[in-house]
């Protein structure tokens, strides 16, 4: 098994290019979350899902979108990228709620 | 709403000697608690987890962490702290009625002095 796999691993993009960042898991989990790490303010929760077509924000949801077609694929999309998304994002699934989560290893996304 | 309160920031101990990263939670029934380690360029790695039964819980690499619900609180806690024990430490807080949405708390940086 893979695990939650995430691409890419580092990007850099200029103010108001949009792109969309990749999650999958092979471990056939219901839920799937995105965060974001900023330093001194670990992680907040971005947008979640508890199964295919079912999506829903979290606390921090402006500027991202997301959609869940598949129980393996919940990519993150940036419409028109701003500096406060430079950040860390990690995507993370686990089966239900009380299960562990696991994580990806994490895409490190720097706007200029 | 549920929260997380990681009250340090940042704890520095000499190998060998013993660590306690505190926790404590906001939530109104009994919540499913976690602490979770972050190395350097990594993602997170579950330490143990807490739902029910026993408060002492037992982790991975040494750890264990006490549930004590008068105090709200599930501190994590190692005997003997290794210079590896190096690493960012997150509590988290979940619970059914919020499918999906786990809470982290801001993070506690260990470092380990030879």
């Amino acid at each position: 098994n893979a695990g939650v796999t995430q691409t890419p691993k580092f990007q850099v993009l200029k103010t108001g290019q949009s792109m969309t960042l990749q999650c999958a898991q092979d471990m056939n989990h219901e839920y799937m979350s995105w965060y974001r790490q900023d330093p001194g303010m670990g992680l907040r929760l971005i947008h979640y899902s508890v199964g295919a077509g079912i999506t829903d924000q979290g606390e921090v949801p402006n500027g991202y979108n997301v959609s869940r077609s598949t129980t393996e694929d919940f990519p993150l999309r940036l419409l028109s990228a701003a500096p406060s998304q430079t950040s860390v994002y990690f995507c993370a699934s686990r089966l239900r709620d009380s299960s562990e989560a696991f994580f990806g290893q994490g895409t490190r996304l720097t706007v200029v | 709403a549920q929260s997380v309160t990681q009250p340090d920031i940042h704890i520095t101990v000499s190998e060998g000697a013993s660590l306690e990263l505190r926790c404590n939670y906001s939530y109104g029934a009994t919540p499913y608690l976690f602490w979770y380690v972050q190395s350097p360029g990594q993602g997170l790695q579950l330490l143990l987890k807490y739902f029910s039964g026993d408060t002492l819980v037992q982790g991975i690499k040494g750890f264990e962490a006490e549930f004590k619900r008068s105090q709200s609180s599930f501190n994590l806690r190692k005997p003997s702290v290794h210079w590896s024990d190096a690493a960012e430490y997150f509590c988290a807080v979940g619970a059914h009625t919020n499918a999906g949405k786990s809470t982290f708390g801001d993070g506690t940086t260990l470092t380990v002095k030879p």
